[in-house]
């Protein structure tokens, strides 16, 4: 059974840098039909798509994010990893990791699926 | 961003009756291959959310037949045949066809 199990700091001062790790057991994270993403969730509201990465290194981010959004890979290690710089505390919330599921249309443009399963989540509060 | 408008945004619902949450879409959800990318997920209480239907109306392995999803274009529901204690939580409907992926607001289902 597949599983995702998020690891980080849980509290990060403003202005600086967000990391989280992703480790993806019961599976192999460099397999095809599946990108890796992350979600997030403010405390007590809605969900928020991040970015989600291939294992080649292929990535796609929200455009809210982008600017500040960097992600990796590390398939000897099943692991993929997030990173978001600049931190405010806007960005204080659950951080999901989770399989994402696509295919490529007749015309080999990429469409999105569904997000499962997920990982358990880690509230990461910025603050100083 | 496509937006998604779900409503109720909050149910209480005897054990044992049916519920029903309806998701609106800013633009068609169906692709040119046929696909509708709608997806439904439950979130229980302090856990991670589940996907419980895609692509409209299709229920993900392990989902019980007590729920379904229906609907087209930019109008969507959930039913729940009958309501049990460990169906509560947080409910979102979800769009891929175009990213980013959004979610709804989340309709809240508790137990009478």
């Amino acid at each position: 059974q597949l599983q995702l199990q998020e690891s980080g700091p849980g509290l990060v001062k403003p202005s600086e840098t967000l990391s989280l790790t992703c480790t993806v057991s019961g599976g192999f994270i460099n397999i095809r039909s599946y990108y890796w993403g992350w979600i997030r969730q403010p405390p007590g509201k809605g969900l928020e798509w991040i970015g989600s990465i291939y294992y080649s290194g292929n990535s796609k981010y929200n455009p809210s994010l982008e600017s500040r959004v960097t992600t990796s890979v590390d398939t000897s290690k099943n692991q993929f990893s997030l990173r978001l710089s600049s931190v405010t505390a806007a960005d204080t919330a659950i951080y999901y990791c989770a399989r994402h599921a696509y295919y490529n249309d007749r015309s080999g443009h990429f469409v999105s699926r569904w997000f499962d399963p997920w990982g358990q989540g880690i509230l990461v509060t910025v603050s100083s | 961003d496509i937006g998604l408008s779900q409503t109720p945004l909050s149910l209480a619902v005897t054990p044992g009756q049916p519920a029903s949450i309806s998701c609106k879409s800013s633009q068609s959800l169906l692709h040119s291959d046929g696909k509708t990318h709608l997806y439904w997920y439950l979130q229980r209480p302090g856990q991670p959310p589940q996907l419980l239907i895609y692509e409209g109306s299709n229920r993900f392995s392990g989902v019980p037949d007590t729920f379904s999803g229906s609907g087209s274009g930019t109008d969507f529901t959930l039913r729940i045949s009958r309501v049990e204690a460990e169906d509560v939580g947080v409910y979102y409907c979800m769009q891929s066809i175009q990213l980013p992926p959004t979610f709804g607001q989340g309709t809240k289902v508790e137990i009478k």
